[in-house]
């Protein structure tokens, strides 16, 4: 089944405004970990945020923030004052419980309009 | 300079073959992980491993092989008996922090004709 699922294949934002690309995620576990990692046309991974299933805020980190919704199982990434070179392939993923290792969502590719 | 190191950044190989992909890590971290990314989608967990001398299978092991003889590396085999080899392939290492996030290496392009 699929734990992460990411509906938006493509989403356009001008530049220096705000974006918000969807994850919602499937877990029966109580603890768990949600990421978001960004992927340039270089091909790297980059790590951008992480929320914790028993945190209270929101994660932020810099223009990155995770809108948390518990009840709702969804993480999503709100980019805000959009750069150009945000212009990426963007992919929720989630770890479960102790387990370290992660499943990732099919992403969702961002383009950055000058 | 702390990271990770795959090689090469290209592949080329003929069909039947076997491959192996290097990964190195100098981040100290105690866990590895290899996944396939193929065109338009997401990455999928292919093998990872936890300590030294130890692995799992992930998702879609089959037609992969690897070891860990030392903590730096992590170098995983595509076999002949892999059926689509040809893909996007991405290491990565996590250390114990409380988020376990992964780090990773900037990929080999595998192409198998």
């Amino acid at each position: 089944a699929q734990k992460i699922t990411q509906t938006q294949p493509g989403m356009f934002v001008q530049e220096k405004e705000a974006v918000t690309l969807d994850c919602t995620y499937d877990t029966s576990d109580q603890s768990y970990g949600l990421f978001w990692y960004k992927q340039p046309s270089s091909g790297e991974m980059i790590f951008l945020i992480y929320q914790g299933s028993y945190d209270e805020q929101n994660a932020t980190e810099g223009r990155y923030s995770l809108n948390f919704q518990k009840a709702r199982k969804s993480a999503n990434l709100v980019i805000s004052a959009s750069q150009l070179g945000d212009s990426a392939m963007y992919f929720c993923a989630m770890r479960e419980g102790r387990s370290r290792d992660m499943r990732f969502g099919a992403g969702t590719r961002l383009t950055v309009k000058p | 300079d702390g990271g990770i190191t795959q090689s090469p950044k290209y592949l080329f190989r003929k069909e039947g073959q076997n491959v192996t992909l290097s990964c190195e890590q100098n981040l100290n971290h105690d866990a590895m992980y290899w996944y396939r990314q193929d065109p338009g989608q997401g990455l999928r967990l292919i093998y990872y491993s936890q300590i030294v001398n130890d692995f799992q299978k992930g998702d879609i092991a089959e037609g992969y092989s690897v070891s860990r003889e030392k903590k730096e590396s992590f170098p995983l085999t595509v076999t002949s008996a892999q059926k689509n080899p040809t893909a996007f392939y991405l290491c990565a290492s996590s250390g114990w922090t409380n988020s376990y996030e992964q780090y990773f290496g900037p990929g080999t392009r595998l192409t198998v004709t």
